[in-house]
């Protein structure tokens, strides 16, 4: 069974960097792209970016680049989600998904984390 | 950038009723869509992509339609568990989604 399970929730204080991680299991993690979903309390959903686990080669959202970072490593199954400095505005739930469907090229989320959620506040 | 706008934002219908929400995207972005719907607490959940293919496991009240610029996901008969937030997303660069519609039980 594919899963992706989470890190726990996280309270920080702006300025302080934080990581939170996504775990597979039940496939070949170095196979297949993660994406990462943004969502702001109350708010929609937010594309952040994608990473392809074999190889970390990332794409990020406009909005995104340079705001947070990606990475994962294979050897542990393991994709990361990483701020230097966070801010008030990261507060929000974040999802990471496995893009497991192809549909012309284009990869598509089939199984999704429970979410993580970061309250960052002073 | 292309942006997606839904349409409604909110709707409330009842069980057994057929309901239609658009998505309208700001350039022609071919069949490059998806659709998602999320219950509250949970994670978001494929229904359809490539604007009209349904995803493994999606009950077949669901359905897409739609390419260019204007697309629609149809419910045909509401049931219960179908009260969620849908969301359209392009599948362009960027991966943009569209604000939401949430469905409401009347």
């Amino acid at each position: 069974e594919v899963q992706l399970v989470q890190s726990g929730a996280e309270v920080k204080k702006p300025g302080e960097s934080l990581k939170i991680s996504c775990k597979g299991s039940g496939y070949s993690f170095s196979n297949y792209w993660i994406a990462w979903v943004r969502q702001m309390p109350g708010k929609g959903l937010e594309w952040m970016g994608i990473i392809y686990a074999g190889d970390s080669d990332t794409t990020y959202s406009p909005s995104f680049q340079g705001q947070v970072t990606m990475s994962a490593d294979k050897s542990i199954n393991t994709a990361y989600l990483q701020w230097s400095s966070l801010k008030a505005s990261d507060t929000a739930m974040y999802y990471c998904a496995r893009l497991g469907v192809s549909t012309n090229g284009v990869w598509i989320p089939d199984h999704w984390g429970q979410g993580t959620l970061v309250t960052v506040s002073s | 950038d292309i942006q997606l706008t839904q349409s409604p934002s909110f709707l409330s219908a009842s069980v057994g009723d057929r309901v239609t929400i658009t998505c309208r995207a700001s350039q022609g972005i071919s069949s490059y869509l998806a659709w998602y719907q999320q219950k509250p607490g949970k994670a978001p959940k494929v229904l359809i992509y490539a604007a009209s293919t349904l995803q493994s496991g999606v009950p077949s009240r669901f359905s897409g339609s739609g390419s260019g610029t204007e697309f629609t996901l149809t419910i045909s008969s509401l049931q219960p568990e179908d009260f969620a937030t849908y969301y359209c997303q392009q599948l362009n660069n960027y991966r943009l989604f569209g604000q939401g519609t949430k469905l409401e039980i009347k």
